[in-house]
């Protein structure tokens, strides 16, 4: 079974450029999560998809923060303009039932 | 606000030696996960304890859960080199309402095992 797949590995840019993470979820799995993880911390969830509709997204900064999930598939994730505190690694999840979430590689973002 | 503080943070250990990581919650959750990540590595799932009382093991690593204190336990067995990671506790919001699944974790506890 393949795994949440996500792209890109890496990514930097200088603070206010925009940039966009795409995730594929595990085939099936109906729930989709992003988690932003700052160095030396644990995972914080941004936002929460149950199919194609939003289900938590009260972390996320909307200023500045975007993600959709057309087709109740494939998410992305989309930081515009960025900071210098968005410097992170974003992960993605998807789980079958809310039980048990699996984890992607991460993007990690650098900004400059 | 749901609270999930782990200690220590930081723990080094020698090998063949046991220890403890432990995992203390705030508020009334029925699920608590536990996760290895290795240094640029995503996070790999260890355990997940549903119930109070819950005791689950795999290899030299031992889980518990204590719904009532509101505190699970990570325990090492003569720990060795490759169990060096940072390992991460979190809870799972109520399944009612719109939160579900969601997760809140743990600062982590980055473990080192010395030969």
């Amino acid at each position: 079974e393949a795994g949440v797949a996500q792209s890109p590995r890496y990514k930097i840019i200088e603070k206010r450029q925009s940039v966009a993470f795409w995730c594929n979820p595990i085939s099936g799995h109906a729930t989709l999560y992003w988690y932003q993880q700052i160095l030396g911390q644990g995972p914080k969830l941004l936002i929460q998809f149950q199919n194609n509709g939003v289900v938590d997204d009260s972390q996320l900064p909307k200023d500045r923060f975007s993600a959709e999930r057309l087709k109740g598939v494939d998410s992305t994730l989309k930081i515009q303009p960025a900071k210098l505190e968005d410097s992170a690694v974003y992960l993605c999840a998807s789980s079958l039932l809310s039980y048990e979430q699996y984890f992607g590689p991460g993007t990690r973002l650098t900004v400059t | 606000e749901l609270k999930v503080e782990q200690n220590p943070l930081f723990l080094s250990m020698q090998e063949g030696k046991n220890y403890t990581i432990y995992c203390n919650y705030s508020t009334t959750s029925d699920r608590l996960y536990w996760y290895r990540q290795d240094p640029g590595k995503s996070l790999e799932s260890l355990f997940v304890l549903l119930s109070n009382g819950a005791v689950k093991q795999e290899g030299r690593l031992m889980a518990s859960l204590d719904t009532k204190a509101r505190l699970s336990t990570l325990h090492i067995t003569a720990a060795v080199h490759d169990l060096s990671a940072t390992y991460f506790c979190a809870v799972g919001m109520g399944l009612g309402g719109g939160s579900q699944g969601n997760l809140i974790f743990g600062k982590g506890t980055k473990l080192s095992v010395k030969p």
